[in-house]
């Protein structure tokens, strides 16, 4: 079963600053990856997924992340944030090739304030 | 408007009370699922289904039923809760290829067992 795991339960962080969001996922197998974002008081949504191809992969809202298959990581990134961005992140993969299941890590908090 | 509704969004029950929490999709999915979000764990999945009639546990079924009688609802049934089950639950939905489609949440119930 593949897994993913998530290292910083919270990543505090200044106005237009950069920030990483850090993710490493356990396979030997193909892996399709997501990051999805909840907002305070809401669901989860999509933000990006890797399937294959390009390993830099655009999301919404300014996201990208990038599939680095020698270090098993999918790392999210954006250059400039705002108070907007302040949400629970969440990586995750497929349990296993073929099932229909995915498995989430803990999640990240970004704080971004003024 | 694509959507996942769930019913209700708050509820404080007593140990031993059975309640159903509904959730509803209206983008004909074939996929639903049903999650539990608790702080440090991220999402855990309890159940979900491929089809209608057809489901499957996922990682923490044990006090938690659901039917797939209707494409579009996917009930979570607590037949005896225990405060063990205060929560955060989340419905999600996608095509039938979940493992690499997007999944869309509903906005969240709130469960307290007292």
């Amino acid at each position: 079963a593949q897994s993913v795991t998530q290292l910083d339960s919270q990543v505090p962080v200044f106005e237009e600053a950069p920030v990483e969001l850090r993710c490493n996922y356990s396979s030997s197998v193909s892996v399709y990856l997501f990051w999805y974002v909840q907002y305070p008081n809401q669901g989860l949504q999509l933000l990006l997924k890797y399937l294959s191809g390009s390993t830099l992969v655009k999301g919404i809202n300014g996201f990208e992340a990038e599939f680095n298959k020698s270090q098993t990581s999918f790392h999210l990134r954006k250059p400039s944030v705002h108070i907007s961005d302040t949400a629970e992140y969440f990586c995750a993969v497929p349990w296993n090739t073929g099932f229909q299941k995915l498995v989430f890590g803990t999640g990240t908090r970004l704080l971004v304030s003024p | 408007e694509a959507q996942v509704t769930q019913n209700p969004r708050y509820l404080i029950t007593v140990t031993g009370k059975k309640l159903t929490v509904t959730c509803s999709q209206n983008m004909n999915h074939e996929y639903m699922s049903w999650y539990r979000q608790d702080p440090g764990l991220g999402l855990r999945q309890i159940y979900y289904s491929m089809n209608v009639e057809v489901t499957d546990k996922g990682d923490v079924p044990e006090g938690y039923k659901v039917s797939r009688k209707e494409k579009r609802n996917f009930p979570l049934i607590l037949e005896s809760p225990s405060p063990n089950q205060t929560s955060l639950y989340f419905c999600a939905s996608s095509t039938r290829a979940a493992s690499y489609n997007e999944q869309f949440f509903g906005p969240g119930t709130r469960l307290t067992v007292l």
